[in-house]
């Protein structure tokens, strides 16, 4: 069966880096495009970033362009989210989602703590 | 790319039909069929429930529809259970190939 897996979350002080891994098993991971989104504590969901199946499209958020970086290693199965320069406001939990016509399909993993604080 | 508005809270008795609101732009849910409806249950992730403005995946109840006018699209849920009771969200493309969630829903059952 599908299965997404997040992990890297943690604490980590403002101005810092971390990078989120998500691990898929149960598909043919190189064949679908692949969407992180995030929840700040208690309120909506945002939508952050997509990698094209190949990485050949990459869109971000204006809220994380040129701060987060979403990569994947087909090799290895797994999707990553490089957040550098981390605000505050980044706090969230982080979830990765699978593409299904352009949009986060039904296949989304349990998320991933990540809080930016001093 | 701002939210797409949704009204904060539905309410519905069990049995009645309500419909939650997503109100965009020309340039997202107006320009394009791709809208699609989470609902998400405390401490959950999201569970997709409409994909593509109406079509529903496997195994999602067909209480569940959506549909769209202009740049408004719409989920309604018609008999309405307790089990419903939780956040909904829409979803749009837009025209910068970005993605944009609505505001949220918070569908509670009288």
């Amino acid at each position: 069966q599908v299965q997404l897996v997040e992990s890297g979350g943690g604490v980590v002080q403002p101005g810092r880096s971390l990078r989120l891994s998500c691990a898929a098993s149960g598909f043919t991971f190189s064949n679908y495009g692949m969407h992180w989104v995030r929840q700040a504590p208690g309120k909506g969901l945002e939508w952050v970033a997509v990698i094209w199946y190949d990485g050949s499209n990459i869109y971000y958020a204006d809220s994380v362009k040129g701060r987060f970086t979403i990569s994947r290693d087909n090799s290895k199965n797994t999707l990553y989210l490089q957040m550098n320069r981390l605000r505050a406001e980044d706090t969230a939990i982080y979830y990765c989602a699978r593409r299904m016509s352009k949009m986060p399909g039904a296949y989304w993993g349990q998320g991933t703590l990540v809080t930016v604080s001093s | 790319q701002a939210a797409l508005t949704q009204p904060a809270s539905v309410s519905g008795s069990p049995g009645q039909s309500i419909t939650i609101s997503c109100t965009g732009t020309s340039s997202d849910v107006g320009a394009y069929d791709y809208v699609s409806w989470y609902q998400q249950h405390p401490g959950k992730a999201p569970k997709l429930m409409i994909y593509d403005v109406v079509y529903r995946p496997s195994g999602v109840s067909n209480r569940f529809s959506g549909s769209k006018s202009g740049n408004t699209a719409s989920l309604t849920i018609s008999g309405l259970q307790a089990e419903d009771e939780a956040d909904y969200y829409c979803i749009s493309y837009t025209s910068s190939s970005t993605l944009v969630f609505g505001t949220g829903t918070k569908v509670t059952v009288l």
